[in-house]
């Protein structure tokens, strides 16, 4: 099976900025999205399509993919980032088809 | 608006099966596949599986082969996941989650269902 992986945990100070990576072979030739995940609530969809943001999504939030990792960053980090965070990719030739990083969790000092 | 909204939390004993609906509605059912997710307390998102509301089609990840079924009912825009033989370590939340196709991000997800797996 394809293996994401991601770091445990990433701190930043408020107004600073954020950059959370995601491993894997080869992983800039696959389309990685990005949730975010509050305490008690449902994952959010953030990045989709390696950088593409929803609506509703502030600009703070961009992605990036390339050669074995993609990265999400978050500028001008505000305490109501504070969530975990998980990447995900389609892998037609992995079981399973649908593939989650271990999740980060970024904290807000 | 979208919204999925998935039934009530269950507590059931091994060995025992449990069926979690998922309510769709602002949108048409029949054009986007129903992915279910799971999540363990204090873990991370494991997918489980999809279905394809218009088909009926499914395609399950090989760890919940055998024991997972996804089905649906589109007169009311429902999907179901059941999940038999349960054990302790099925205790988890699950979601369901809107993906229109395979590679497709997941972007509207269910509030999440408890299901509690003791003796």
């Amino acid at each position: 099976s394809y293996v994401l992986t991601q770091p445990p945990s990433v701190s930043v100070a408020p107004g600073k900025t954020a950059r959370i990576t995601c491993g894997g072979n080869n992983i800039g030739s696959k389309s990685v999205h990005w949730y975010q995940q509050k305490p008690g609530q449902a994952p959010v969809l953030v990045i989709y399509y390696d950088s593409d943001r929803p609506s509703g999504i502030p600009e703070r939030f961009s992605g990036s993919n390339s050669g074995n990792t993609a990265t999400l960053t978050i500028s001008r980090v505000e305490a109501g980032d504070e969530a975990d965070y998980y990447c995900q990719v389609w892998d037609s030739s992995s079981d399973p088809l649908r593939v989650f990083g271990g999740g980060t969790k970024l904290t807000v000092l | 608006q979208v919204q999925l909204v998935q039934s009530g939390a269950e507590v059931k004993k091994p060995g025992a099966s449990v069926k979690v609906s998922c309510k769709a509605s602002g949108y048409t059912f029949t054009s986007y596949d129903i992915n279910w997710v799971r999540q363990a307390t204090g873990q991370g998102l494991e997918w489980m599986g999809w279905m394809n509301p218009n088909s009926g089609n499914t395609g399950y990840a090989q760890k919940f082969q055998g024991r997972v079924t996804m089905t649906r009912n589109t007169s009311i825009s429902t999907a179901y996941m059941e999940l038999s033989s349960l054990r302790s370590e099925d205790t988890a939340v699950y979601y369901c989650a809107r993906g229109s196709s395979q590679w497709e991000p997941f972007d509207y997800w269910g509030q999440g269902t408890l299901v509690t797996v003791s003796s």
